[in-house]
Formats: C-alpha cells, sequence, structure tokens
C-alpha cells in the first residue's frame, strides 16, 4: 500500500498562476521529499522537508508539512510552462522510500 | 558520465526470457536502488542495496533479483520474463540509505510479451 497520497491527481492552471498540490501520509516520518518528473524522464529531487520544521522555502517552491495532520503541501508560484511535469512526495520507512502516485500539473502559456 | 546511467533505454522481450538491466553510478553513493513505475501506482521499490556486498528486498521482490559486486554498478535481473513485468525500471543512488535525497537514473523501458 502507498504511504503517501497526493492530491489533486491532475490540476491545470494558467502560466504565471501559483500551483498547490498535497500530500497526505499513513506513518510517522523522518522527512518528508518532494521529486518531480517530466514526462518520459527519471524522477529529479526538488526539496527535502524534515519532520521537526514546519515550512521550507526554494526558489519558488515553498513546503509546509503537518505532522500533527500527517499532510504536506507543496506551492509553486509564478508558475512557467516549464513546470509542467508529474510531481511526488515521499516519506522513507525502514530501507524504503514510498512515493505517492502523483499529481500532474499542466502550466498553459 | 555524471550521474546515474542505465541500459538499455528500452527492450521488447519474450515471456520466459532472462534479462537483465544495468545501471551504474559514479557519484561514489553507498546506496543504490532499483523501482518500476507503472501508470496509477506510482514508484515501487523491488531491490535496494545500502552498500557494496549488501543487497535487500523492497515492496515488490519477486521475479527479481539484484547483486551489489561494487559501489558504481547494481544489475537487476530477471530470470524468467512475464508480461506483469512490462514496466519502466528506474534505478536511483543515494549517498545514505533511504534518509536523504535519491538521484534518479533516466529510465529502461520493459515490454514483455
Amino acid at each position: 500500500s502507498q504511504q503517501g497520497e497526493e492530491d489533486p491527481q491532475a490540476l491545470s492552471i494558467q502560466e504565471g498562476e501559483n500551483a498547490t498540490m498535497n500530500c497526505s501520509y499513513k506513518t510517522s516520518i523522518n522527512n518528508l521529499q518532494w521529486y518531480r518528473q517530466n514526462s518520459g524522464r527519471g524522477l529529479v529531487h526538488l526539496i527535502l522537508i524534515r519532520s521537526n520544521e514546519r515550512e521550507k522555502h526554494s526558489g519558488r517552491l515553498r513546503v509546509t508539512l503537518d505532522t500533527s495532520k500527517k499532510s504536506s503541501s507543496l506551492l509553486i508560484t509564478a508558475s512557467r510552462a516549464a513546470d509542467t511535469a508529474s510531481y511526488f512526495c515521499a516519506t522513507p520507512m525502514a530501507n524504503n522510500l514510498f512515493f505517492g502516485t502523483g499529481t500532474r500539473l499542466t502550466v498553459i502559456p | 558520465i555524471a550521474g546515474i546511467t542505465q541500459a538499455p533505454t528500452s527492450q521488447i522481450l519474450a515471456a520466459g526470457r532472462r534479462m537483465t538491466l544495468r545501471c551504474t553510478q559514479d557519484m561514489r553513493h553507498n546506496a543504490m536502488y532499483w523501482y518500476r513505475q507503472d501508470l496509477g501506482l506510482g514508484l515501487r521499490l523491488i531491490h535496494y542495496s545500502n552498500t557494496a556486498g549488501t543487497t535487500g528486498k523492497g515492496e515488490v521482490p519477486d521475479g527479481y533479483s539484484v547483486s551489489r559486486a561494487n559501489t558504481d554498478d547494481f544489475p537487476l535481473t530477471l530470470a524468467s520474463a512475464v508480461p506483469s513485468q512490462t514496466s519502466v525500471y528506474f534505478c536511483a543512488s543515494s549517498a545514505l540509505p533511504t534518509a536523504g535525497e535519491q538521484f534518479f537514473g533516466p529510465g529502461t523501458r520493459l515490454t514483455v510479451l
């Protein structure tokens, strides 16, 4: 079973708008990671947030973590066509890194 | 090369045949992983290796085997391929097991007929 689940499954926005994706997970974690996957390519690590952090920024990315609700959100501000991709949250457990099924983001120029 | 390479890029394979997917990294990472990605199921871990000489089973190990003879290489073998193993396979590595960022290869698209 999946540890993380993203919401929504798909999101379509206009260039310049903000995109928010959510992730819920099931068990206690040490950290949560977000990855991006362009069509036909491997995953690329975006950001890692530790369980004792509530918010983290990296360029146009803002990630929040609420361990009491077992949820995280990824905000992409001022979206660009190049942000079109699938976004996955991932949570480590034992020797596994569990990925959700992803949010497919389409940014319309 | 820099990062992770995988070979082949794609392969069509008859059921029952043996196939080895290759993965090489040049970052001297201790840990390496094999995932399969299927539509609607995300990525699932097949096998992992925390350091050269050791391997472990992931979420979906049946039908697959791995070896880790050295730091750089982590081949994945399908002893007798079945159609349900049709998938996109990704190799990844990380400096430390699980806790940190993983770096992914470009993937191998495998079709078993």
